[in-house]
């Protein structure tokens, strides 16, 4: 059974649209939660981690907003993409600070 | 600046050798290192990890040599399989409220040739 779902696997959007993409943690009870973003060929830059609902803390700004309404759930959104967003992004999950995060099947996004 | 980095963007061996992807880091708080695979358009799958407390780390035919003093670690691959080709990330982590601020590098493009 798969613990972590993202959600769209895939997204075009144009410049200037908004965007929510959503991660579900199934099976597992108050985890930490984490966004990372993956240029194309790239390293993975972390953006945003949560260690309970309705917390959430930034890691790098890049015109982009997170949050936890549920203990098992993490949104990633903006009011208006850029150019710049484009790219793979992955939510991931641990249950301790201590632990390697353990990533989902990321969504992939195009922004033209 | 880079606070993980991974010495080689690309690596190509024969299969059954065994492959070497080396890893350095700059922050002395860093005391968790997690090894990812990668395939493309997958997530980053756990491979193995060490803590700094242990200079060696074994799984199957993963191993992780660790070097505190000099900080840097290694992943070596025993009997390389085509399979194994992929991009491989090494992390890192401190503890307290830095234990969830995890830092990757620009990973290692593997090619295992048949």
């Amino acid at each position: 059974a798969q613990t972590i779902h993202q959600w769209p696997v895939a997204e075009i959007k144009a410049v200037g649209s908004p965007l929510s993409l959503g991660c579900t943690i199934k099976g597992k009870s108050s985890p930490n939660l984490y966004w990372y973003w993956q240029a194309t060929g790239g390293t993975l830059q972390q953006l945003f981690y949560s260690i309970t609902v309705g917390q959430v803390e930034s890691v790098v700004q890049l015109n982009l907003s997170a949050s936890r309404p549920k203990d098992d759930q993490f949104i990633l959104s903006t009011e208006k993409l850029l150019l710049s967003h484009s790219g793979f992004y992955l939510c991931a999950w641990s249950l301790g600070g201590d632990q390697a995060p353990l990533f989902g099947e990321g969504t992939r996004l195009s922004v033209l | 600046q880079q606070q993980v980095r991974q010495s080689s963007q690309s690596l190509t061996v024969w299969e059954g050798e065994t492959a070497i992807l080396n890893c350095s880091y700059e922050n002395s708080a860093f005391d968790y290192f997690p090894w990812y695979q990668q395939f493309p358009g997958e997530g980053p799958a756990l491979l193995i990890a060490i803590r700094s407390v242990s200079d060696k780390k074994e799984d199957g035919r993963f191993t992780i040599f660790f070097n505190k003093r000099e900080k840097n670690l290694s992943l070596h691959i025993k009997d390389s399989q085509p399979g194994d080709s992929a991009t491989y990330f090494c992390a890192a982590s401190a503890r307290g409220t830095n234990a969830y601020k995890v830092i990757f590098g620009k990973g290692t493009h593997l090619h295992v040739l048949p």
